[in-house]
């Protein structure tokens, strides 16, 4: 079965500290695997894709077929990173622009 | 930009009446658009998937009598709650994507719907 898995609900750092969110999937094709952020008080937004392989806002993300996984990293936190961060799973169900949403990550930056 | 907005941002409506939300793309065409749902604490649900001019296409366990939905033009698509009941009560978000790029959803800021 299709599944995206976010193991920790939350994670609270230090500024200034390194950012690994944990993102796993299964998936029998190819995926696409996205992260979405949250901000307080704000709608859902796209930070990156995979096959754009782009940096946003200081965080990338690489997919790792091999142990099926996209977690997001940012090598030094900031206070405005906090927010809810959601890793989705494009492809299922034969549709390439559904999205499968993993349970979430809420990321806490403190001074 | 790629605006979506939702309409009623807020809603309380009493058991067994239907309430209509309405998610908008504001800048762009939307021929695809998708409702979602979610409970507390917990991460978003695709209920279904509304193309332009045909019927939605609702994910398992999604009742479609239930859950009516119409996109009768490429910046609207509506989803109305029938007979709604408390268990109904939930953070309904809907999201658009642009016609010809259809790997970018952009979502509505939400309608919370509380069912008494």
């Amino acid at each position: 079965a299709q599944r995206v898995t976010q193991p920790e609900k939350l994670l609270s750092v230090f500024k200034g500290a390194p950012v690994e969110l944990k993102c796993n999937y299964s998936y029998s094709g190819s995926p696409e695997l996205f992260w979405y952020v949250q901000y307080s008080r704000q709608r859902l937004q796209l930070l990156l894709r995979h096959i754009s392989r782009e940096s946003i806002k200081g965080f990338t993300a690489d997919l790792n077929k091999g142990e099926t996984s996209f977690h997001l990293k940012k090598p030094f936190a900031q206070e405005e990173d906090s927010a809810m961060y959601y890793c989705a799973l494009s492809g299922y169900g034969g549709a390439t622009n559904k999205l499968i949403f993993g349970t979430g990550t809420l990321l806490a930056v403190q001074p | 930009g790629a605006v979506v907005s939702q309409h009623p941002s807020r809603v309380i409506c009493k058991s067994g009446t239907s309430v209509k939300i309405e998610c908008r793309s504001l800048d762009f065409q939307a021929t695809t658009m998708f409702w979602y749902r979610q409970f507390p604490k917990q991460s978003l649900m695709l209920m279904a998937t509304s193309n332009e001019g045909s019927k939605a296409t609702y994910e398992q366990g999604v009742e479609k009598d239930k859950f009516l939905i119409n996109h009768a033009s490429l910046t609207l698509s509506t989803l109305t709650v029938t007979s709604a009941h408390p268990e109904d009560s939930s953070f309904y978000i809907c999201s658009a994507s642009k016609a010809g790029i259809t790997d970018t959803q952009y979502f509505g800021p939400g309608t919370r719907l509380t069912v008494l």
